[in-house]
This record gives C-alpha cells, structure tokens and sequence, in this order.
C-alpha cells in the first residue's frame, strides 16, 4: 500500500460525457502527479501540481484538466469524452516539488463506451 | 533526461537472481538512475536509484558501471510476484527551477518469473 489512494477504481461512462477522478496524496506530500496509461501509448504524465500550483503539464488533452485543493487532494477532469480515452489513469505523490521518488495510487480504470 | 536502452523481455527462474540491464550512455554527472517496476495494471512502484555508487535496498540492489553508461538491476531472489514490467529512468535527483518530477517512461522490460 503506497498510501496514496484513487477513487472511483472503475468508471463506465458514455461517449461525451463528463467525469471526475479523485486523488488523495499521500499524508505529508506536496505534489501530485496524473499520467495515463492506455493499450496503444504506454504510461504518459499529464500534469502535475505542487502545493496548489500547476508546476508542470504533459501532452494533456485541453478537453482534461486539474486542480489540487488546500487540503493537497486533487482532482482530474476529463469532458467531452472519446472512445480513444479509454484508459487506466494513475496519480502519484512525492514530498516535495523536484525528481524524488514518486508514489502511484491504484489507479482509475476508465471505460468510455 | 537521457535515454534509456532495455531489452523488451527477460525469462528467470524463481529463486535465482534476476539481472535487469539498462543502457544510458548519454548519461550526464548530474543525473540519476531509477528503477520502477509495474506489476500487472497496478500502479507503478518505486524500488532504488543510485548515482555511480552501488546501492542496495530490501527490495533490490542497484549495480552502476565505472563509466556510468550502464546499469544493472539485481533482484536477488526472485519470486512469482516480482513478475511485472521494469522501467529503467534517467534523470536529474532533486528540487529546484527545471526540475520538474514528472517521469518519462519507455517501454521497460517485462520479466517472467517462472517456477
């Protein structure tokens, strides 16, 4: 148990629509990392917060977008959802903004149908 | 980050030790090695870095080469559950302007564990 924790563990939605991905850090980290994982594209980073503030982003959809809250928990948001976005999509934490060692959750399996 | 080198797939019998290699031959001073494993669909794991010393952990030991341009990843006995993929990461330890934490990973290697 890496103590980071990911909610929901599966999600099946309809093309179009919206959902929210949750992550709770683990206790005391400061940042909090996104990446997706699909069949065709490997494990990618989508963007990552640090203390509140986006510090940086990856090859993330502009239909996506996240946010992290005073008390450090952070949210995923994908709309307009496609087949193509089907995935499993993952969030990590470190204790600090820089290249520590990041802890991933259990992730969140997307089904878009 | 530099770039890594690994081969897509190792066998080992269960007991033996594993050797996972790994070439990073543009390698800067400043930058690290890091090993992350993915058991199947869970979240990746972190399990050692190292910067040209050796090093080791409960879950494995981290074999750098003088010239830094290659490493190895050694799990010493290995069992049916260290089957998963391996990602071998290059890249600068620390905080600061620049260096952001997000990890890049590449296609890793999948090792079988057999009994």
């Amino acid at each position: 148990d890496s103590g980071v924790t990911q909610t929901p563990k599966h999600l099946i939605t309809a093309t179009g629509q919206r959902v929210t991905l949750r992550c709770s850090p683990r206790s005391g980290d400061l940042s909090v990392y996104w990446y997706q994982q699909s069949l065709d594209q490997g494990l990618q980073f989508l963007i990552q917060y640090y203390n509140g503030e986006e510090r940086a982003k990856g090859n993330i959809l502009e239909r996506f977008s996240a946010q992290q809250f005073p008390d450090l928990h952070s949210e995923l948001n994908l709309s307009s959802l496609e087949l193509g976005d089907s995935a499993l999509y993952f969030c990590a934490s470190s204790p600090a903004d820089g290249t520590y060692e990041q802890y991933f959750g259990p992730g969140t399996r997307l089904t878009v149908t | 980050d530099a770039k890594t080198t690994q081969p897509p797939s190792m066998d080992c019998a269960e007991g033996r030790a594993a050797n996972l290699p790994c070439n990073h031959s543009t390698i800067s001073g400043n930058e690290y090695v890091y090993w992350y494993r993915q058991i199947h669909s869970q979240g990746p794991q972190y399990i050692i870095h190292g910067l040209k010393n050796n090093e080791t952990n409960e879950m494995a030991s981290l074999i750098i080469t003088e010239d830094r341009k290659s490493s190895t990843l050694i799990l010493p006995h290995a069992t049916l559950r260290d089957t998963a993929v391996y990602y071998c990461i290059v890249r600068v330890w620390g905080g600061g302007s620049g260096n952001t934490g997000k990890l890049i990973f590449g296609q890793g290697t999948t090792l079988q564990v057999k009994p």
